[in-house]
């Protein structure tokens, strides 16, 4: 049974960077058959998804056109965790945050549909 | 990007009744769409995958159809448990987009 577990700071002053870990027990980020995913929910935006990294003979990275630029996704395989870095934050970055798992139907592929997701944790973004 | 319309934003049933929600994809997308719901309070939870495909341990009431653009999520015998929000997304390629959701609440 995956778990997953998102923590950082709850608030981060506009134009800082916003950085959130999430560990993982359970499974390994450096699965061939997992993604790492970060999404976020808000009342004004609902659901959206943010990026995600996944490891298939090297490691990928792709991020939502919304936030491109401004997001790194990073794995750290050392304590099994991924981390995610936000800058130049903005009030309208005020979301709950999870770190979700994607799964792979086809081993041969690159697409993973998600299927557990993390508590998750709410930032707000104020000064 | 391909963007993903739901339809309707909000409805609201009675108990026993049998709903139906749309999503739209902009551009075809084959079968690779997922539906979540995410209760008051709570954390999403996978419910369909493959646009059909039942996940584990959800309730056989839920049920999704359709493939290419256009998409449906069905659910027999509302219950008060249902009260939620639901999302579809899809998952062929990057960015997995999410639709707008739609709510659902009792009469």
């Amino acid at each position: 049974q995956v778990q997953l577990l998102e923590s950082g700071p709850g608030v981060v002053k506009p134009s800082q960077t916003l950085s959130l870990t999430c560990a993982i027990s359970g499974d390994f980020v450096s699965s061939n058959s997992a993604s790492w995913d970060w999404i976020r929910q808000s009342p004004s935006r609902g659901l959206e998804w943010l990026g995600r990294t996944y490891y298939k003979s090297k490691w990928y990275k792709e991020y939502a056109v919304s936030v491109q630029g401004r997001i790194t996704i990073n794995p750290d395989t050392s304590k099994n965790q991924v981390s995610l870095h936000l800058n130049s934050v903005s009030p309208e970055d005020t979301a709950v945050y999870f770190c979700a798992k994607g799964y792979k139907w086809d081993a041969f592929s690159s697409i993973y549909f998600v299927d557990v997701w993390g508590r998750g944790t709410t930032v707000i973004v104020s000064s | 990007d391909i963007q993903m319309t739901q339809s309707p934003s909000s409805l609201s049933a009675s108990v026993g009744d049998s709903v139906t929600i749309s999503c739209r994809a902009s551009q075809d997308i084959s079968n690779y769409l997922a539906w979540y719901q995410v209760k008051p309070g709570g954390v999403p939870a996978l419910l369909i995958y493959r646009a059909s495909t039942l996940q584990t341990g959800v309730s056989s009431r839920f049920s999704g159809s359709g493939s290419g653009t256009d998409f449906t999520l069905t659910i027999n015998n509302l219950q008060p448990e249902d009260v939620g929000t639901y999302y579809c997304q899809k998952y062929n390629s990057a960015p997995l987009t999410f639709g707008g959701g739609t709510r659902v609440d009792m009469k």
